[in-house]
């Protein structure tokens, strides 16, 4: 069965360095998400991502976060400058069109000290 | 904005019996989807069940059913015959379909079920 593949499953990093979560969506699937979860609290929704642009960010999502579908096949997050609170586990997600579920990846841990 | 509330942090419920875990939503719109996500400890984000809002009947997945309330903007999960494997974080979570149709989901904080043995 087809899914949702990231790396890696952990990631430790310094505070202020710049992080990269890889994601592998589903092959044709069209609509990718990055989802956050801090240790405790609920999934929420970062950015969604269609026809190569950002469809869709949350607050959170901020100067400091990026992504990028550079190959046709991965899905990127990028932090610039990790902070203490961007500690969390992300999950990559895809779905092939508008009126199908979300499969979601096995998500990153992400650990900045 | 939508909202997703599940009002029960936690559950418990004998192996083979059934549980209801609840959640209510707020939105001023009227086409929608509702999904229900298990998460077990391994923090795998897997989808349990689905309900299109313009659908009236409930979905159901094997011993997962729903009961969706759109006047009431409830919509809730019964899960019967327990099983040990079904311990987990649950989470309703709803997505709009709008135009675009990118919407991200919008999720409650989670009922942790605990089964009995």
């Amino acid at each position: 069965e087809p899914e949702v593949t990231q790396t890696p499953s952990h990631q430790v990093t310094q505070m202020g360095q710049e992080v990269i979560l890889r994601c592998v969506p589903i092959s044709n699937h069209l609509y990718f998400y990055w989802y956050r979860q801090i240790l405790g609290q609920k999934v929420e929704f970062l950015v969604s991502f269609y026809n190569n642009e950002i469809s869709e960010k949350s607050e959170i999502f901020d100067d400091q976060f990026s992504v990028e579908r550079p190959d046709g096949s991965n899905f990127t997050l990028k932090i610039r400058s990790t902070k203490l609170e961007d500690s969390a586990m992300y999950f990559c997600a895809s779905r092939v069109d508008r009126g199908t579920e979300a499969f979601f990846g096995q998500g990153t841990r992400l650990t900045v000290v | 904005a939508q909202t997703v509330t599940q009002s029960q942090p936690e559950m418990s419920v004998q192996e083979a019996e059934t549980v209801t875990l609840s959640c209510t939503y707020d939105t001023s719109e009227s086409d929608y989807y509702l999904f229900w996500y298990k998460q077990p400890p391994s923090r795998q984000m897997i989808l349990v069940i689905r309900q299109e809002a313009y659908k009236q009947q409930n979905a159901t997945e094997n011993r997962f059913s729903v009961n969706f309330q759109k006047a009431a903007k409830s919509f809730s999960l019964k899960i019967s015959d327990s099983q040990l494997g079904d311990a987990a974080m649950y989470f309703c979570a709803y997505r709009g379909y709008s135009g675009g149709g990118a919407d991200g989901l919008t999720f409650g904080k989670g009922t942790h079920l605990i089964i009995q043995p």
